[in-house]
């Protein structure tokens, strides 16, 4: 069936540190976006990303869409990164087509 | 250039309530959606509309109904509230479905 699974459910790093959140889907898409969402709640676009490689300062995301997977490199982690991360994609069938899927998302928190 | 705005931010009601929940948005989109988001868990996707005049359901419809008069606006409404849609609604836009979607602010609402 449908699926979106993100790993890990929780992480907790020292500032400084560097991390990876993995996304795996269970088809081929055609939109998939990571978004944070800040300890205020408010969902924060970081990439649309469904193929390829994106960098934007510290933050990196590649898709690899042929093996149905992306990941969200986090490098030089500040407080300010808490908070939850997510993954979400809309699959590329006709019974799905327009729906946006979310993975769990991976808790983040970074102390100081 | 306000992107997407939600109204109420806060709510609580009664069971059997009915209300609605305002969404906006001035970037032309399309696509709008609207999706729930329960503790420890990903958005669900409960309604959406590819432009005005056309709805669908999404994964989580029952209880909701939604319609699309103008390009801007995207209401939900609750018929009839219950305590199990206790939750915080976000709103979203877009070109369409596989492009970058943008998240309003959210509403946090409490059913007793």
């Amino acid at each position: 069936g449908i699926q979106v699974e993100q790993s890990p459910p929780d992480l907790i790093l020292q500032e400084g540190a560097n991390s990876t959140l993995r996304c795996n889907f269970s088809d081929s898409v055609n939109n998939l976006q990571w978004f944070h969402q800040n300890p205020w709640g408010q969902l924060i676009n970081l990439f649309y990303i469904p193929s390829g490689t994106k960098q934007n300062g510290r933050l990196s995301a590649t898709t690899v869409a042929t093996e149905r997977y992306s990941l969200l490199y986090i490098s030089s982690s500040q407080t300010t990164d808490s908070g939850v991360y997510f993954c979400a994609v809309v699959f590329d069938r006709g019974s799905t087509l327009g729906r946006l899927y979310f993975g769990r998302g991976t808790q983040l928190t970074v102390w100081p | 250039n306000a992107g997407v705005t939600q109204t109420p931010k806060f709510q609580v009601l009664k069971t059997g309530q009915s209300m609605t929940l305002q969404c906006a948005q001035d970037m032309n989109h399309e696509y709008m959606s609207w999706y729930r988001q329960d503790p420890g868990m990903g958005l669900r996707l409960i309604h959406y509309s590819v432009g005005a005049g056309i709805t669908d359901q999404g994964e989580v419809p029952n209880g909701y109904n939604v319609s699309r008069s103008t390009t801007e606006d995207f209401p939900l409404r609750l018929l009839s509230a219950a305590p199990s849609q206790t939750s915080v609604y976000f709103c979203a836009s877009s070109y369409s479905s596989w492009e970058t979607q943008y998240f309003g602010p959210g509403t946090r609402l409490l059913v007793l």
